[in-house]
């Protein structure tokens, strides 16, 4: 079957770096997406990867290793509007996202 | 308005009540989606659409009726539902093919509970 795991909870505090980890086994592999959902609001796009390496973007890089199955979000300098859940999803084979549960992050002053 | 907006935000119904929930996209996409979000469960897929065609339909019971009368447009019927369909409710819209990875966008949602 597919999955992808990622945890479910993470605590950091403002100003310091996180690394929220996604592993996942899926039927093929078009990508690898990371999504940021504030309480409330729809899921919004960060990143996609479907390369080996990591892609930067500001505060917030990923990191992608097809053959372990495996990547990360890192987040820099964290700030308190960085709460909220972040969603790991791979596109398969048919091209259809599968997603993980999300991994809600709590920013602590 | 830009970007996919969904309609109704919140809605309460009974069990026996007939609702149903409306979604437009101004991206210009080819493809749009319905998804269940439950508390603490990963995205669950209910229908794509690609060009106005239902490609995926993933085991979804028959309470829940999609329609897509053209490619900016997606409704979901809703009908004698029960308690433990109460959830968020995404619409979502991509751009499939031409060298696209397919990215989502999503709309607001409607926040179901039925009573």
């Amino acid at each position: 079957g597919q999955n992808i795991d990622q945890p479910t909870e993470m605590t950091a505090t403002e100003g310091a770096i996180v690394q929220i980890n996604c592993t996942y086994q899926t039927s093929g592999f078009n990508g690898l997406f990371w999504y940021q959902q504030h309480a409330g609001e729809a899921p919004t796009f960060l990143s996609y990867n479907v390369l080996d390496g990591l892609e930067e973007k500001g505060r917030f890089s990923s990191f992608l290793s097809r053959s372990k199955g495996y990547s990360y979000l890192l987040l820099k300098e964290l700030q308190m509007k960085d709460s909220a859940s972040y969603l790991c999803a791979v596109l398969d084979s048919n091209y259809q996202l599968i997603w993980g549960a999300g991994t809600k992050l709590i920013i602590k002053p | 308005e830009t970007g996919v907006t969904q309609t109704p935000r919140h809605l309460v119904m009974g069990m026996t009540n007939k609702k149903s929930l409306k979604c437009e996209q101004h991206l210009g996409h080819n493809a749009m989606y319905w998804y269940k979000q439950s508390a603490k469960k990963p995205l669950e897929l209910m229908f794509v659409y690609n060009f106005k065609e239902q490609t995926e339909n993933n085991s979804v019971p028959s309470r829940f009726s999609p329609e897509c009368p053209n490619s900016s447009h997606l409704f979901l019927h809703l009908h004698t539902l029960q308690p433990e369909d109460s959830a968020l409710y995404l619409c979502a819209s991509s751009q499939v093919g031409g060298g696209s990875y397919n990215e989502q966008f999503f709309g607001p949602g409607t926040r179901l509970t039925v009573l």
